[in-house]
């Protein structure tokens, strides 16, 4: 049973526009997110996080926005950028942050020229 | 180098065969934590370690796998008696002391296991 869930696989965005991408989670103990931002062949680098307690938080061109009551969260790039070409995991904890990560499956974001 | 660094990049290994997978975490980074990922899944949490200590185990699949952490630096996982479900990267990765309970982990780079 899938407790971070990415439904889109794949997601095709124009160069300057802005990406959207969507993550669900079923686990109500769930209390710190985060996005992680992963290159072929290279590990999975951290993105932006939020807190349970927080409804949006904002970094240059990315900002995470939490629905707890839809237990739904997603992250807008904008503008979009060659280099923001990746796949993208959200990843859910209910430790705080500090115990292991449940990550979504990903979703492999496409920015087109 | 100042990120975590995994060895070896990549490994096949026959079925049967046992592997060790090392990780060498940031410098004084506490906590330390091994994933596996499967061809087209999302990450999943293998086992944790607080300093040397080992806190929680509960996404080791079997007990073919063993981690560990001796000196609170470096770990290594080991998988003995590789089967060809074991074929995934494993990744490790590392987060530093903090006094907020949120801090993100930084991820080495992984290792490719195939098993033959």
């Amino acid at each position: 049973d899938q407790q971070v869930k990415q439904n889109s696989p794949s997601l095709s965005v124009q160069e300057g526009r802005i990406s959207i991408l969507n993550c669900d989670y079923t686990n109500s103990m769930f209390d710190y997110f985060l996005w992680y931002k992963k290159y072929p062949a290279e590990g999975p680098t951290f993105l932006i996080s939020i807190s349970s307690i927080k409804d949006k938080n904002e970094d240059g061109r990315f900002t995470v926005f939490l629905n707890k009551s839809a237990k739904h969260l997603s992250l807008h790039i904008v503008p979009s950028q060659p280099g923001d070409s990746a796949v993208y995991f959200c990843a859910a904890s209910d430790g705080g942050g500090a115990d292991g990560l449940t990550f979504g499956k990903g979703t492999h974001l496409i920015i087109q020229p | 180098g100042a990120g975590v660094s995994q060895s070896p990049r990549y490994k096949v290994a026959k079925r049967g065969q046992d592997v060790a997978l090392r990780c060498d975490p940031i410098s004084g980074h506490v906590s330390l934590f091994w994933y596996q990922q499967a061809l087209g899944q999302g990450p999943e949490f293998l086992t944790y370690f607080q300093n040397e200590a080992q806190l929680d185990k509960s996404g080791l699949p079997s007990d073919r796998f063993f981690a560990e952490r001796p000196e609170g630096s470096v770990s290594t996982l080991k998988i003995q008696r590789t089967q060809q479900e074991d074929s995934a990267v494993y990744l490790c990765a590392s987060s530093p002391p903090s006094v907020s309970p949120n801090t993100e982990a930084f991820f080495g780079q992984g290792t490719r296991l195939t098993v033959v």
